[in-house]
C-alpha cells in the first residue's frame, strides 16, 4: 500500500503556481520523498526528490516540512502541458524497497 | 535525466500468440530494471524486478511462466507475454534504476491489445 495521501484532483490556472500537497506522516528517517508525474498514455516522468532539505530543479521545487510528515511540490508557472497525474512516493535508497504508486493527484491546468 | 526507451510503443496480437517488449537504457547502464502494468484508470502495479545476469523477482500473483523476463545486458531487459489472452491487454511500462541515487527512470510504455 502507498504510504502517502494526496488529494484526488486539483485545478490551476495557466501561468500561476501549482502547489500539490502530500502527507506522509509515517515516513521514517531514511526514506526519501519522490515525485513523479504521468501524462496521459505515457510512462511516468521523474520530477524531483528530497530527504530533509528543500530542493529545486528546472522542473519544480519540493518543500518538506521540518517534521517531514508532509511536503509540497511547486510548479512555479504552470502550463497546459503540466496537466497530468502527480505521484508522491516515499522510498528508501540503497535497499530492496520498490516504488509503490498510489492514486496520485490529477492536476488540470486551465487556460 | 536518464533516457529509457521501449519497443514497440503499441502492439496488437491474436489470442494465444506471444509478444516481446524491449526496454533499453540509452545513456546509462542499469543493473536493475522493473516492469509495471497499468490497466485503464488505475495506477501502476509492479510486476517484476529484473536483475542483469540473474533471474527476475516476480510480485505476488504474477505468473513467471507467462511473463518471461530476460535481462541479458546492462542496457536491455525484455518482457515476453506468452500465450497472450484478452485479459493481458494493458499498458506495460519499464523503468531502470540509476545506481548513484536509486532514482528510477521510466520508458514511454507499450500498449498491448490482445484480440
Amino acid at each position: 500500500d502507498a504510504k502517502t495521501t494526496q488529494p484526488t484532483s486539483m485545478d490551476c490556472a495557466e501561468g500561476r503556481a501549482a502547489n500539490l500537497p502530500c502527507n506522509h506522516s509515517t515516513i521514517s528517517g531514511n526514506e526519501y520523498v519522490y515525485w513523479y508525474r504521468q501524462i496521459h498514455s505515457q510512462g511516468p516522468q521523474y520530477i524531483i526528490h528530497g530527504l530533509k532539505n528543500n530542493e529545486t530543479n528546472e522542473m519544480a521545487s519540493l518543500i518538506i516540512t521540518e517534521d517531514r510528515k508532509s511536503s509540497t511540490l511547486i510548479l512555479p508557472h504552470a502550463t497546459l502541458r503540466d496537466t497530468a497525474v502527480y505521484y508522491c512516493i516515499v522510498f528508501t535508497q540503497g535497499g530492496s524497497e520498490k516504488l509503490v504508486f498510489g492514486k496520485g493527484t490529477k492536476l488540470t491546468v486551465n487556460p | 535525466g536518464a533516457v529509457v526507451s521501449q519497443h514497440p510503443s503499441w502492439v496488437i496480437c491474436k489470442s494465444g500468440t506471444s509478444v516481446k517488449i524491449e526496454c533499453r537504457s540509452l545513456d546509462f547502464q542499469a543493473t536493475t530494471m522493473f516492469w509495471y502494468r497499468q490497466f485503464p484508470k488505475q495506477s501502476l502495479m509492479l510486476m517484476a524486478t529484473s536483475n542483469e545476469g540473474s533471474k527476475a523477482t516476480y510480485e505476488q500473483g504474477v505468473e513467471k511462466d507467462k511473463f518471461l523476463i530476460n535481462h541479458a545486458s546492462l542496457t536491455l531487459s525484455t518482457l515476453t507475454v506468452t500465450s497472450a489472452h484478452p485479459e493481458d491487454s494493458s499498458f506495460y511500462i519499464c523503468s531502470a534504476r540509476v545506481g548513484a541515487t536509486d532514482t528510477q527512470y521510466f520508458g514511454p510504455g507499450t500498449r498491448l491489445t490482445v484480440l
